[in-house]
Parts: C-alpha cells; structure tokens; sequence
C-alpha cells in the first residue's frame, strides 16, 4: 500500500527565510509520480509540480526548488526567501502508474506554513 | 474562464436530505474525480471517471453515487445525508496518462450536515 508522510505539521517562518517541506512516501511500484500541492487561505488545491520515479533531477522554479532523493523515498520542497503570499497548506501526494487511466493520488496530511512579517 | 467549476460553493442542509454537487471541466480531459476532504485537512480519492465510465470506486458508502453524462462532466449525489458526511467536496480532472496525469481541481464544495 502506498504512503505519505508529511511529519511537519506546521512550520512558522518570518518573511524572507528559507523553508524546506518534508515529504517521505512509501510504495512498492518501481514506477510512481509524485506531486506537490498549494491549499491557500481561500481553499484552492494548486499544483506545483509532477516528478517521475526515474527522474531525480533536482528542479528549480523561481523560488521554488524540489529535492528528489530516491534512496531516502523522499521528495522535499523548499521555498527560498519567503514570502507571506506563501502562507498556506502545502500537500505532497504519490500516484502509482498501474492505475490504467485515473491519476489516484494518495496525499499526505498536508504542512501549514505561516509567513510573518 | 474556469478550468473546473463546480455548484454549489456552500451547501447547508439537515441530516436525512438529499444533496447534489455538479461539476464541469473545459479543459478538454478525459479523466475526473471526486475527493473529499475532511475537517483535519485530509484529502482521499472516492471516485474516478474516464470518458463516462467509473475507473475507481473507493469504500465510499452506496449514498454516495457519481454520474458522468459526458467526459467534461461529473455530478456526485448524495442519499440520506448523516453528519458525517460533512466536508469539502473537490472535483478534478486530469489527462488519463496513466498515474501521472497531474489534477487540476475546482474551488471545492463546502457541504455542512447539521
């Protein structure tokens, strides 16, 4: 069965730190996608980036940054000098590839994140 | 334009009642879902379309029933609302690729039971 760990319930940052979201999975499939979501204050679910089992390249987007490391089952997001608009709850999921057609995202528990001023 | 919109936004209503939640994408997909989220956050997949028919089902009691008329359109009705059952209702709809599809989601429905 597949698993996400987000043991991070909640993290607090002042404006212009950085910030890394963990994110630990579980599955048995070789093949497998993983996913990061944004939930902000008004309820949206966002999607922010798809990676693939046999891509561990690290990717970079704007001041986002993902860190894919396949021998710790890990899949950690950081966000580089924060910013409030950055508050919300953050969602990493895993999809297995043997679902025919249909994307079944297992989520984990979500990571709030708060940026002060 | 929105890309998956779904109605209600709020829905209030007593136990008992019958509800349903519609849901409309045009981005062209052939793939859509339903999630629930519950109060601590908590997203898991109920049920999932491909070009109208049923993909996945998960252990989502039989009050629960989906209906696809057509591909960019997946309705969720609700039989004999229990307090339980309050919520937020997500649709979403995907490429069918296979697993790696990525969800674009609605606004959500925000279903309370009193």
């Amino acid at each position: 069965a597949q698993k996400v760990t987000q043991a991070q319930t909640e993290i607090s940052v002042v404006e212009k730190e950085d910030v890394t979201l963990d994110c630990v999975y579980e599955t048995r499939d070789t093949t497998y996608y993983l996913f990061w979501y944004k939930q902000p204050p008004s309820g949206e679910l966002v999607f922010l980036i798809r990676r693939n089992s046999f891509d561990e390249q690290n990717e970079i987007s704007g001041r986002y940054s993902w860190n894919f490391q396949k021998s710790t089952s890990s899949f950690n997001f950081t966000i580089t000098a924060s910013q409030v608009v950055d508050s919300a709850v953050y969602f990493c999921a895993l999809s297995e590839a043997k679902t025919g057609t249909a994307s079944k995202l297992t989520f984990g528990t979500g990571t709030r994140l708060q940026v002060t001023l | 334009d929105t890309a998956v919109s779904q109605t209600p936004k709020y829905l209030v209503t007593q136990m008992g009642n019958d509800k349903s939640i519609k849901c409309e994408q045009n981005l062209g997909h052939d793939t859509m879902y339903w999630y629930k989220q519950d109060s601590k956050k908590f997203l898991k997949i109920m049920f999932s379309y491909n070009n109208k028919e049923l993909i996945i089902n998960e252990t989502v009691p039989n009050r629960f029933s989906p209906k696809s008329p057509d591909k960019a359109h997946l309705n969720l009705h609700i039989n004999s609302l229990e307090l339980g059952d309050s919520a937020v209702y997500f649709c979403a709809s995907s490429h069918g690729r296979g697993g790696a599809g990525e969800l674009f989601f609605g606004e959500g429905s925000r279903l309370t039971v009193l």
